[in-house]
């Protein structure tokens, strides 16, 4: 079993909808999670971190549900220029980052 | 600033031929890592290096050797590549004794091809 699985998608939504990804991780000790973005053929940058208590950044909301040991990423009014791949990404107690696949997502007018 | 750069962005190689992948960060990061991204499986940790002068495996470590070279560079060595390791490799580094650990800058990658 993976560590962090994602649905692959892709996701096709028409601009102004509001999109939803779920991701979910196996070990239950792993103590941060983020989101990341990575546009076609480009590196990945971080997106925003995910807090126990949910946390909002404009039109995008995380949250975090331990107990059932996912995450989700919510993206309200996409634009055009949401089409890319969302990264799942934990950190387990090391310094290095285990990323989930990836949700592609494509906005479309 | 220039941020992470990789050297060199494409490169095809024969079956047993050896090369260095170049990585460099101008952000005076202590921590700096290799990834590979094949399709369907995310981003794998090849190696990392903590600090200056110490590096440790990844997930994915067989056939790569690592050399940091100083608190900048950060180069991963094929020596004698094989099709399976046909993949975007990408360099990233963090801050991850200070400011915020979990946000790692990445390079623009290399897409290697071993035929």
């Amino acid at each position: 079993r993976k560590e962090v699985e994602q649905d692959p998608g892709p996701f096709n939504v028409p601009e102004g909808a509001t999109v939803a990804f779920n991701c979910t991780y196996s070990n239950s000790a792993s103590q941060s999670f983020f989101w990341y973005r990575q546009d076609c053929r480009k590196e990945p940058k971080l997106l925003m971190s995910v807090y126990s208590s949910g946390n909002e950044d404009g039109r995008f909301t995380a949250q975090l549900n331990r107990a059932s040991q996912y995450i989700s990423l919510l993206i309200r009014d996409s634009k055009l220029s949401d089409s890319a791949t969302y990264l799942c990404v934990v950190l387990t107690g090391r310094r290095a980052l285990t990323f989930g696949s990836g949700t592609r997502l494509q906005v479309q007018p | 600033n220039a941020g992470v750069t990789q050297t060199p962005k494409f490169q095809v190689l024969k079956t047993g031929q050896s090369m260095t992948l170049q990585c460099a960060q101008d952000m005076n990061h202590n921590s700096m890592y290799w990834y590979r991204q094949d399709p369907g499986m995310g981003l794998r940790l090849i190696y990392y290096s903590a600090s200056e002068g110490t590096t440790d495996k990844g997930e994915v470590p067989n056939g790569y050797n690592v050399s940091r070279l100083n608190k900048r560079e950060f180069s991963l060595r094929l020596e004698s590549a094989a099709p399976s390791q046909t993949s975007v490799y990408f360099c990233a580094s963090s801050d991850a004794d200070t400011g915020s650990p979990y946000e790692q800058y990445f390079g623009p990658g290399t897409r290697l091809t071993v035929t």
